[in-house]
């Protein structure tokens, strides 16, 4: 079982507003990685990080920011949420190990953030 | 181009049935890896099985199987004995390159909703 985590789950903020949703894990894994997912659709890669103080963007263009420090910690930043950014955003890490187990990308239980 | 293709946008199964999720891929590379993952409806994502292209055996994990057959390109996911519990949707995602070598990120494809009926 993945150990990571993700909060808040759920979120309701007004247009405008700064938010960050956290991630962290525990199973010391170099690879994180950011997905957007809008309901009932396919996921889409945001943003992801080779290690500490690595950060890349993803396929889909975001407004969103992140940040990795600690190797456990990959937090997402939106420093003013609008309407377009609802969705769910999910977060995962791999440890990119030789082998079929290290091909194994672990996710988090998402947060759902809904913009007003 | 889809470069993972799930023709399937919903199923149904009847309890302890076997149901087959079709999942067709798209690369250029000799390196991938194939991904299913379960999502319930509260979000989150379940890893189920993977299969590595260089596996000659097809993969399982308990009542899941993996059907790969290389030459079309195909990795369906076979459940076997439905329960209630599996209704959820199903993402089949693939990653080209595999450890310590090429893309980090996995592409998926949009989607199958299985409904299993009791």
């Amino acid at each position: 079982e993945a150990d990571i985590y993700q909060t808040p789950r759920y979120l309701v903020i007004g247009t405008g507003k700064k938010i960050t949703l956290e991630c962290s894990q525990t199973m010391g894994h170099d690879k994180m990685y950011w997905y957007q997912q809008d309901p009932g659709m396919e996921l889409h890669l945001i943003h992801y990080s080779y290690g500490v103080n690595s950060t890349e963007k993803g396929d889909l263009s975001s407004e969103s920011t992140v940040s990795r420090i600690r190797t456990e910690h990959f937090p997402l930043t939106l420093e003013s949420a609008r309407p377009s950014h609802t969705s769910q955003y999910l977060c995962a890490s791999s440890d990119d190990l030789p082998g079929s187990s290290g091909n194994t990308i672990y996710f988090g239980e998402g947060s759902w953030l809904t913009v007003v | 181009a889809q470069k993972i293709t799930q023709t399937q946008p919903g199923m149904f199964v009847q309890e302890k049935e076997a149901v087959t999720l079709d999942c067709t891929y798209d690369t250029s590379d000799q390196s991938y890896g194939l991904f299913w993952y379960k999502q319930p409806s509260s979000g989150e994502m379940i890893f189920l099985i993977y299969q590595g292209s260089y596996d000659e055996q097809n993969a399982t994990e308990g009542r899941y199987s993996l059907n790969f057959q290389k030459a079309r390109k195909s990795a369906n996911l076979v459940i076997s004995a439905s329960q209630l519990g599996d209704s959820a949707m199903y993402f089949c995602a693939m990653r080209e390159g595999l450890s310590g070598a090429g893309s980090y990120q996995l592409t998926f494809g949009k989607g199958t909703k299985l409904s299993v009926i009791p």
